[in-house]
């Protein structure tokens, strides 16, 4: 009964690809959330959506192009791949912004070669 | 711009051991604060959420302790086990609506 799912939890690619990570939260929230986890650790957010809508776009390459279908799904494109997108990816999720705990899912470790 | 700090970056302690975990942050309007555990390889986990009007949270071994005015939070873990050895991180919630995260603590409880 996995509340916040991603795929795939590995993603290993050549530079100049375009790759999706896929994420799902079937806790019913209507927030969503991917947030960037670097090599040093550092978690930072990246983009926030709340009923489909884009809330925060925290100064993210237009390279990375979120996309929500719906409120249960908040996919991330990333266009022509660079090395410096090596990290690893987080999709999160909380009922209502603000004010409810952030589920998080297992991450996405992406490397770009 | 919310900047969270946490320090020191690692500890290791010894096992049964009392410990406090430090998290400060430079902008008191934030909605809540919560704490995460992340194990090497894997994702976050929630263990505490403090509500900005609250003081305390606790949750079995933990206690989450929350300052808004001096901007600073606790995390106490008492009788510390081998299995509490993992990567700390205090996050808060601010006026922007997202979570703006510490570097972590990385504990080590050593058997």
């Amino acid at each position: 009964d996995t509340a916040v799912s991603q795929t795939p939890k590995y993603l290993v690619t050549q530079m100049g690809n375009d790759k999706s990570i896929k994420c799902e939260q079937n806790l019913g929230h209507d927030t969503m959330y991917w947030y960037k986890q670097d090599s040093k650790k550092f978690l930072k957010i990246m983009f926030s959506y709340n009923n489909k809508e884009l809330i925060i776009n925290e100064t993210v390459p237009n390279r990375f192009s979120p996309k929500s279908p719906d409120k249960a799904h908040l996919n991330l494109h990333i266009n022509s791949l660079e090395l410096g997108d090596s990290a690893v990816y987080f999709c999160a999720s909380s009922r209502q912004q603000g004010v409810a705990e952030a589920f998080f899912g297992q991450g996405t470790r992406l490397t770009v070669v | 711009k919310q900047e969270v700090t946490q320090i020191p970056a690692a500890l290791s302690v010894p096992e049964g051991e009392n410990l406090v975990l430090n998290c400060s942050f430079t902008d008191s309007a934030i909605y809540n604060l919560q704490w995460f555990r992340q194990d090497p390889g894997k994702g976050l986990t929630s263990l505490l959420l403090i509500q900005s009007s609250q003081r305390e949270q606790t949750s079995g071994r933990l206690n989450a302790s929350l300052d808004k005015s001096s901007g600073r939070s606790t995390l106490y873990i008492a009788a510390s086990q081998p299995g509490d050895s993992a990567t700390y991180l205090c996050a808060v919630d601010g006026a922007n609506s997202k979570l703006t995260f510490g570097k972590g603590i990385t504990l080590s409880v050593r058997p």
